[in-house]
């Protein structure tokens, strides 16, 4: 049982790339979120999926997309990558609608 | 949207003094509170939650309180030891959605 995992852990993208971070879980969680984490500003919530192909936006989801075709996979895209995007992201799955939430070890985006 | 505020941003203790945190939040339909801590370049993790139906939870040194007609709710920490020193998040769940806000974050240091 691997818990959530992602990758990959450190990237440097130029500004204008795209490329997708990869997110999987294999306890079978309906629940995933994808979050940032900035100095000073806690965990932002980038978008959520309440299931196999359910999707909504967070609080700050301009810039990414996301998909869910399979419960275990979550990933994120960056679709023209921009320096504000320089954070650390996190990829949860939960068992509960928000409840319990488990944490990738997280990846390290850093846009020049 | 859930808005979470969190008191106070860092915290000097002690080895063995207590240790409290508190948070406030807007949405008053807000239904579950937990609390994780993260370490030094580690994944946020679960230590304690509440539901909206108690009013205190126990587990060991590390206590919650919630206080649901002034929406705030608080973490304590007994007997503060140096492992305890981490960043802690509280977070809160809205109730009409599955999204987990989080605050801001509280740098716990706890000097031997």
């Amino acid at each position: 049982n691997a818990g959530v995992t992602q990758t990959p852990k450190f990237q440097v993208l130029k500004t204008g790339q795209s490329m997708t971070l990869q997110c999987a879980q294999d306890m079978n969680h309906e629940y995933m979120s994808w979050y940032r984490q900035d100095p000073g500003m806690g965990l932002r919530l980038i978008h959520y999926s309440v299931g196999a192909g359910i999707t909504d936006q967070g609080e700050v989801p301009n810039g990414y997309n996301v998909s869910r075709s399979t419960t275990e996979d979550f990933p994120l895209r960056l679709l023209s990558a921009a320096p504000s995007q320089t954070s650390v992201y996190f990829c949860a799955s939960s068992r509960e609608a928000g409840r319990g939430y488990t944490f990738g070890s997280g990846t390290r985006l850093t846009v020049v | 949207g859930e808005n979470v505020e969190q008191h106070p941003s860092t915290l000097s203790v002690q080895e063995g003094d207590s240790a409290v945190i508190k948070c406030t939040y807007s949405d008053s339909a807000s239904n579950y509170f937990p609390w994780y801590k993260q370490e030094l370049g580690k994944r946020p993790q679960l230590i304690i939650d509440i539901r909206s139906n108690v009013g205190e939870k126990k587990d060991q040194r590390i206590a919650v309180t919630l206080n649901k007609t002034a929406k705030h709710f608080s973490l304590h920490i007994t007997e503060t030891q140096p492992e305890d020193s981490a960043v802690y998040f509280c977070a809160a769940v809205g109730g009409s959605n599955y999204k987990l806000t989080f605050g801001k974050g509280t740098l716990l240091t706890v000097n031997p």
